[in-house]
Parts: structure tokens; sequence; C-alpha cells
């Protein structure tokens, strides 16, 4: 089946820790999201890359790292920066760069224990 | 200002209302616009896409008004099965596809 793939479902993460939430799609998408989403709020982009070996910072970049060394991967690592960690994180993917709709992962959530 | 605001919300309507969500956005040069609609706890998912000339797929229409960057999804004959949290995205406005979103409106139907 077509799609994408976030993993884990559930992270638990402790105070200092850095992990890695893992993006898999093999649509052939050439643009991947990474957001994150509080409770009773929208999403807050915090990094996208249009094509392989490039990304940009989105709105709430600190603290988060991400690559994009093949086309099908997107990992998003959150460091011990990110003062607020505990969240939900969605990835997402689009066709190309030219504003075409995105389909989403089923999420990871994220608790700082 | 928000780049894309929507109602607030929340909208309790009965069976069988018909429900209206308005959206506004900032940038006036975005080239695309979407609704997607969000359960709890659940992934977004794209509802459809909304297109200068106004398209209705079943009991949705959403219309797209680019003089007064304004968007619209009206929802028909609402179902129990429509309560969710509607979101409105809109992307492009130069350079790279970023899709910014709404902060979400959420319905609830009840019987």
């Amino acid at each position: 089946d077509g799609g994408i793939t976030q993993s884990p479902k559930y992270l638990f993460r402790k105070e200092g820790q850095n992990v890695t939430l893992s993006c898999e799609q093999n649509l052939n998408h050439d643009a991947m999201y990474w957001y994150r989403q509080d409770p009773g709020q929208g999403l807050r982009l915090i990094y996208y890359s249009q094509i392989v070996n490039d990304f940009q910072k989105g709105d709430i970049a600190e603290g988060y790292s991400v690559s994009r060394e093949k086309k099908e991967s997107f990992p998003l690592t959150v460091t011990s920066a990110q003062k607020n960690p505990t969240a939900f994180y969605l990835c997402a993917s689009s066709r190309d760069s030219r504003n075409t709709e995105a389909f989403f992962g089923q999420g990871t959530r994220l608790t700082v224990v | 200002r928000k780049e894309v605001e929507q109602d607030p919300g929340p909208f309790n309507v009965p069976e069988g209302a018909t429900v209206a969500f308005n959206c506004t956005y900032s940038n006036s040069a975005s080239q695309s616009f979407f609704w997607y609609r969000q359960d709890c706890r659940k992934e977004p998912k794209l509802l459809m896409s909304v297109y200068s000339s106004g398209n209705e797929d079943g009991r949705f229409t959403a219309q797209l008004n680019r003089a007064s960057q304004y968007i619209s999804l009206l929802i028909r004959d609402s179902k129990l099965s429509d309560s969710a949290t509607y979101l409105c995205v809109v992307s492009g406005g130069g350079g790279y596809n970023k899709l910014i979103f709404g902060a979400g409106t959420r319905l609830a139907v009840h019987p």
C-alpha cells in the first residue's frame, strides 16, 4: 500500500534526552513536512523539505533538527534544547512544490517523563 | 495577525442542519486552498480542494473569494459522522509550497 508511515506511535522521553521520530513515504513525493500539534490548537510548522538534501525552517524550528538524505525519508530529532516537547507530531508529504495537497502519517505522541 | 484564521467554534448542530465555516488568509499571493478534516487524536485528512469557481462534493460545497481572501465550507444535511474539526489550509504565495493551517473549527452534530 502506498502511504506515509510514522513511528513510533507513542514515545516517552526523559528530560535531557534527544529522540528521533521516523517518517517514511513510498508515494514518490518530493516535498515533506513536520508539524507539531498541541491540545486544542492548530498545526504549527517545524521544518519542511522540497527536495532531497534541502530543508527549511518553519515557524517553530528551535530545539529540532531534520535531515533529508533520501527522498522517502525525513526524520525529525527532538533535542534536549526543546523545552516543551510533549505534543502530537505529524509528518506529511506532497507531490511537489507546486501547491499540491498533503497527505499525513498517523502521528507520533511524544511525552516527556 | 495570523496567516490563516477560522471561526472559533465549536458549532453544535442537530442532524440534518446546514452549517457553514469561514476562513480568511493574509497572503494575497496564496495559490492553493484546501479543507481538511481531523478526528479526535487522529491525523488530518484531505476533505476537498477549493477552486476559484467553487466546487461541490456531495453534501460539501467549498467557495473561494480571492478579492476578499476568504474561503468557506458549507455542509448540508449534517450527519453524526460529520463531527470533527475542520481545518482551513492555504499554500503557495511565492517560493516554496509551505502549507499553512488554520487552528480549526470543531463541529459537533447531535441527534
